[in-house]
């Protein structure tokens, strides 16, 4: 069975610093992973998927993920954090068969000027 | 586009009642799904659906009924509200000519059942 893990609940940063939010996954196959946001009182919008090639994705509003094999790792990053990247992060790998997405429990950014 | 919209936003129900959460999506995506999110625990699927006619359970499907008449209304029921069913249920869409292929979600209906 596919699962993944975000191992933090939250993460505090400062604005300007470094962002990373990390993400595990178990799957018996080739893994399809992504990244959403979501903020406050708003549905999920995506932010990046993996597939297949570069281990490096980049997407949207300035943020990559890194993808790991040896260590099953998905990390989201952002070299610069903003105040405005305060929301709640879920990583999720998605079922090879119909499409379902498991999701991690997410992760609460907390960005401070 | 309109892309995934559902209604209503917010409702309280009492216990025992029963509701109809509405989602539809103009995009002709033929996968389709319900999820509720609850504090600490990610979103938890519900059911599913492939296309017209077809309908999964997810891993949350107890106190929910689905139905899929058409391609671009993937209704929610809960047939006799209990408080545990107090959550936030999203509604996604997707194709389904690749696992690639990227989720969109609707802005969500708050449920809140005394």
């Amino acid at each position: 069975a596919q699962s993944v893990a975000q191992p933090e609940d939250q993460v505090n940063v400062a604005e300007g610093n470094p962002l990373t939010v990390k993400c595990t996954y178990s799957v018996s196959g080739n893994p399809y992973l992504f990244w959403y946001v979501q903020y406050p009182n708003r549905g999920l919008q995506f932010l990046l998927k993996y597939i297949t090639g570069d281990n490096l994705v980049k997407g949207s509003y300035g943020f990559e993920a890194e993808f790991n094999k040896s260590q099953t790792s998905f990390h989201l990053k952002k070299p610069s954090a903003l105040v405005s990247d305060s929301a709640l992060y879920f990583c999720a790998v998605r079922d090879i068969r119909w499409g379902k997405l498991q999701f991690g429990a997410g992760t609460q950014v907390v960005v401070t000027p | 586009n309109a892309g995934v919209t559902q209604t209503p936003k917010f409702q309280v129900l009492k216990t025992g009642q029963s509701m109809t959460l509405q989602c539809a999506q103009d995009m002709n995506h033929e996968y389709m799904s319900w999820y509720r999110q609850d504090p600490g625990m990610g979103l938890r699927l519900i059911h599913y659906s492939v296309g017209a006619g077809i309908t999964d359970q997810g891993e949350v499907p107890n106190g929910y009924n689905v139905s899929r008449s058409t391609t671009e209304d993937f209704p929610l029921r809960l047939l006799s509200a209990a408080p545990s069913q107090t959550s936030v249920y999203f509604c996604a869409s997707s194709y389904l000519t690749g696992v690639q292929e990227t989720q969109y979600f609707g802005p969500g209906t708050r449920l809140l059942v005394l």
